[in-house]
């Protein structure tokens, strides 16, 4: 069976700080690796996916993240951050023999003070 | 990007009456829906997966009987919490696999969420 852990539960930033979020996952087979976010009162939207190629992703508002297989992390970086980037933030973890059935890290709450 | 719908958005009931969420793809097809619940600070605990025309798959330490689900079509499922407890109250997601866009990655689309509240 596949975890996530998310290592910081809480992260507070000023406005143009640079973020990275920890992500480690445990499967021992291939996987495609998320990252989720949810917005104050909106719902779960998708950040950015690795699924093959670059292990360097890029997805909307300037996050990346980054796949290092030896590590089992993709952890999520913003060179700057904005006042609307204060969400909540979710890796996730498919198998990809399973590509159905995510397994979710606790979460980062991010909280940029403007 | 694909919409998924939840509706209620909010819900309250007293104990022992029945709820039922129900959860829409409008623009796409999902062959396959997760229900998660979701407590305050913690992450998204996977209830069941409800595949299309078949009996959903629940979690260990999930009851079937109380938490039905029925998925009836490729873009309707719906989850029905039974003789509702107080201890049922939570915020109920849904998400859904886009059979076309999400069948090799398994990329999600999320309901807004269903806030239950049992008296």
């Amino acid at each position: 069976a596949q975890s996530v852990s998310q290592h910081n539960h809480h992260v507070i930033l000023s406005e143009a700080a640079s973020l990275e979020l920890g992500c480690n996952y445990s499967y021992g087979g291939t996987v495609n690796l998320f990252w989720y976010v949810q917005y104050p009162g909106q719902h779960l939207q998708l950040l950015l996916k690795y699924f093959s190629g670059d292990p360097l992703v890029k997805g909307i508002k300037g996050f990346e993240a980054e796949f290092i297989k030896s590590k089992f992390s993709f952890n999520l970086r913003k060179p700057s951050v904005q006042w609307s980037d204060t969400a909540e933030y979710f890796c996730a973890v498919n198998a990809r023999t399973n590509a159905g059935k995510s397994t979710f890290g606790d979460g980062t709450t991010l909280t940029v003070k403007p | 990007g694909a919409v998924v719908s939840q509706h209620p958005s909010r819900v309250i009931c007293k104990s022992g009456t029945s709820v039922k969420i129900e959860c829409r793809s409008l623009d796409f097809q999902a062959t396959t829906m997760f229900w998660y619940r979701q407590f305050p600070k913690q992450s998204l605990m996977l209830m069941a997966t409800s595949n299309e025309g078949s009996k959903a798959t629940y979690e260990q330490g999930v009851e079937k009987d109380k938490f039905l689900i029925n998925h009836a079509s490729l873009t309707l499922s719906t989850l029905t919490v039974t003789s509702a407890h107080p201890e049922d109250s939570s915020f109920y997601i849904c998400s859904a696999r886009d059979r076309v866009r999400g069948g090799v990655t398994g990329e999600l689309f999320f309901g807004e969420g269903s806030r239950l509240t049992v008296l």
